[in-house]
C-alpha cells in the first residue's frame, strides 16, 4: 500500500505571493505521478502527469518537478491569484497494484486578494 | 459537449432502496472509473473498467455493482442503500491508466 503525504495540509497566501507544496510517496516501483487541481463544488482537473526522474512540467504560472529516486514532487505557483484557490492533489501509481492512483489528501490553498 | 457526464447530479433516497448512477464519456477513452468522496473529501477508488473489462475492484460492499454496457458507459448500481452510502460519487475516464483522468461533475447521494 502506498503512503502519499502532502504538505502543508493548508496554506493561506496573499495575492502575488509565490508558493509551493510537497508530495511524498514511496519510490519503489514508481510508474507515474499525477497532479490535480480541485476547486470547491467542482470536479478534480488534471494539471500534470509526470513519469521520468527529473521531469519538470509547466502550465502558465504553475510548474511541477519530480524526483522518483527519493520519492517526492513539488508543485510551484508563481504570483498566486485568487482564482488559484483550490485543493491540489497528488496521486502516484506504481507498476503493481493494478496501476491505480493512490490519492493524497491534498493541500488546500486560499489566496487572499 | 460535456466530456464526462453523470446522471443524476443529486439523488435523495431512503434506506433500503436500490438506485443507479449513470456515467457516459464522449472522449473515446478506454478506461473508466468510479470514485467515492468521503466526508474528509478524500477520493477512494471503487472500480475501474478497461474496454468493458473490470480491472480494479476495491473492497466495497457487494451491494455496489458496476456495469459497463460499452466502453463509453460505466453505470453504478447500489442495492439496499444504507446511511453510510451518503457521499459524492465521481465518474472519471482516461485514455490509458497511465494518463490523466477526466472527471464527471459528481453525483451527490443522500440516504435518509
Amino acid at each position: 500500500i502506498l503512503n502519499v503525504e502532502q504538505s502543508p495540509q493548508s496554506l493561506h497566501v496573499q495575492e502575488g505571493d509565490s508558493t509551493n507544496f510537497t508530495c511524498s510517496f514511496p519510490s519503489s516501483n514508481f510508474y507515474a505521478l499525477h497532479w490535480y487541481r480541485w476547486e470547491t463544488a467542482k470536479s478534480p482537473e488534471a494539471l500534470f502527469v509526470m513519469t521520468l526522474n527529473g521531469d519538470e512540467k509547466k502550465k502558465g504560472r504553475i510548474s511541477a518537478t519530480l524526483n522518483t529516486k527519493e520519492g517526492y514532487s513539488y508543485l510551484y505557483i508563481k504570483g498566486s491569484q485568487p482564482e488559484d484557490s483550490a485543493t491540489y492533489l497528488c496521486a502516484p501509481h506504481n507498476a503493481g497494484n493494478n496501476r491505480k492512483l493512490i490519492w493524497g489528501l491534498g493541500t488546500s490553498l486560499a489566496v487572499n486578494p | 459537449d460535456t466530456a464526462v457526464s453523470q446522471t443524476p447530479k443529486y439523488l435523495v433516497t431512503q434506506m433500503g432502496n436500490d438506485k443507479s448512477i449513470k456515467c457516459e464519456q464522449n472522449l473515446g477513452h478506454d478506461t473508466m472509473y468510479w470514485y467515492k468522496q468521503d466526508s474528509k473529501k478524500f477520493l477512494k477508488i471503487m472500480f475501474s473498467y478497461n474496454n468493458k473489462e473490470l480491472i480494479i475492484n476495491e473492497t466495497v460492499p457487494n451491494r455496489f455493482s458496476p456495469k459497463s454496457p460499452d466502453k463509453a458507459h460505466l453505470n453504478l448500481h447500489i442495492n439496499s442503500l444504507e446511511l453510510g452510502d451518503s457521499a459524492v460519487y465521481f465518474c472519471a475516464s482516461s485514455q490509458d491508466r497511465r494518463l490523466e483522468q477526466y472527471f464527471g461533475p459528481g453525483t451527490r447521494l443522500t440516504v435518509t
